[in-house]
């Protein structure tokens, strides 16, 4: 495809709702990253795959979450009994190794409001 | 851990004039660094890596350099237009290779 896509790019939950939050990676990537970004601030790590293995996720915030990229492509991070903290927008990058370039893709976020 | 400051939140410069953004690093000493730009309702966009062992890194009217020993990189704009009005955001690789640390960005407005 012509970029990373996500998918939705808004979604209102209701606190504890449980939500999915979809990422289409640049075909052929292998790596695919999970950021979240609060309002004002940076985007920070929440979990890393390389092809379908995850691993690093040391930044996801509690065990309310949880991702997935069962085939090596498409991943989705899901939230479990989501509160109000958890609002914020959530980042898929992806990059190419043989790209020689450790620069990250990114996706147009998903903006996830809790209420 | 490492930590990450962008000094100024944000910058307010005119048009032709030359924005410098400010990125400084503590707890580490990165393989790289990299500078993003964000503009709002969309994802960081790539602009310009530079490595541990080089100074200096331009592309068109940007230039990057890098300090090891100040632990400081300064991202510049020459002849800013007001289409650069944006956040920029300062980005090192995490000491396990597996992610990038990002500062918290600096929004730059130029005005005409």
């Amino acid at each position: 495809g012509a970029g990373v896509s996500q998918s939705p790019r808004y979604k209102v939950a209701k606190r504890g709702q449980d939500v999915a939050l979809r990422c289409d990676p640049i075909s052929g990537h292998v790596s695919l990253f999970w950021y979240q970004q609060a309002l004002g601030q940076g985007p920070e790590f929440l979990t890393y795959f390389q092809n379908e293995a995850q691993l690093d996720k040391s930044g996801l915030p509690s065990d309310r979450f949880f991702a997935e990229r069962p085939e090596g492509s498409v991943s989705t991070l899901k939230i479990q009994r989501t509160q109000q903290e958890d609002s914020a927008v959530y980042l898929c990058a992806s990059f190419s190794v043989r790209a020689a370039q450790e620069t990250q893709y990114f996706g147009p976020g998903t903006r996830l409001l809790v209420l | 851990s490492q930590k990450i400051e962008q000094n100024s939140e944000a910058l307010n410069i005119q048009e032709g004039k030359t924005a410098t953004l400010t990125c400084n690093y503590t707890n580490y000493s990165p393989a790289y660094l990299q500078w993003y730009r964000q503009d709002p309702g969309r994802g960081p966009v790539f602009l310009l890596l530079i490595r541990e062992n080089e100074k200096e890194k331009r592309k068109e009217r940007l230039k990057v350099t890098f300090d090891t020993t100040l632990k400081q990189s300064l991202f510049h704009i020459t002849a800013s237009q007001p289409a650069d009005s944006a956040t920029y955001l300062c980005a090192l690789d995490n000491q396990a290779g597996t992610a990038l640390i990002f500062g918290k960005g600096t929004t730059l407005s130029v005005s005409s």
